[in-house]
């Protein structure tokens, strides 16, 4: 099955400073890779999400890369807010996008 | 209510209990998940319902079933866990993913400890 292992496991930068997460995967098949950010208390919730038929995305301050061929996808954050501080988590999927694989999660904390 | 809600918020169960964990999304989607979230490990997926059919199970034992009664409402029924059981268990639900709408919405979760 597919396996997604997510570096560093805790991240510490400065309010406006850029952060970023790494994510590979091991299944090739894989086409569907969402990222969601957990704040303290409440479930995950969907941030931003690349298909494998694109490179790059982008939402404001918020971008996703993918490279198919080194199987791993990264998340990119500027000018970081202390509203920023969470728990971010990869995960891939084949097709459907049901059965979602995460990984392991990062913690971001943004410091003012 | 809206999204995607789950009662109770917290429970404490002794080995011997029977519970239920509940969760209700009003968002009109006929795929339902339930993920287990512990402190060392990924979130890890145990159940999907797809249009109230069940199509996983990730060799979750056999002390959690699972019950799907309509495309609105899912329930994980508890009986004789163990210690290493406690998380925080999340619903979540999503349009069934061969009909497009990949975006899984979670509940808030259900912080369960079993003594």
């Amino acid at each position: 099955g597919e396996n997604v292992e997510q570096h560093p496991s805790t991240l510490s930068v400065q309010e406006g400073d850029s952060a970023v997460i790494k994510c590979t995967y091991s299944d090739s098949a894989s086409n569907y890779f969402p990222w969601y950010k957990q704040e303290l208390g409440k479930g995950p919730q969907l941030i931003i999400d690349i298909r494998s038929n694109v490179g790059e995305k982008k939402d404001q301050r918020i971008a996703v890369t993918l490279n198919k061929t080194a199987k791993h996808f990264s998340l990119h954050i500027t000018e970081t807010q202390p509203e920023d501080s969470a728990v971010y988590f990869c995960a891939a999927s084949y097709n459907a996008g049901n059965m979602l694989t995460f990984g392991g999660g990062t913690r971001l904390m943004v410091k003012p | 209510e809206t999204g995607v809600t789950q009662t109770p918020r917290h429970l404490v169960m002794g080995m011997t209990n029977k519970k239920s964990l509940k969760c209700e999304q009003h968002l009109g989607h006929n795929a339902m998940y339930w993920y287990k979230q512990s402190a060392k490990k990924p979130l890890e997926l145990m159940f999907v319902y797809s249009l109230e059919e069940r199509v996983e199970n990730n060799s979750v034992p056999s002390r959690f079933s699972p019950e799907c009664p309509n495309s609105s409402h899912l329930f994980l029924h508890l009986h004789t866990l163990q210690p290493e059981d406690s998380a925080l268990y999340l619903c979540a639900s999503s349009q069934d993913g061969t009909s497009g709408g990949l975006e899984q919405f979670f509940g808030p979760g259900t912080r369960l400890t079993v003594l």
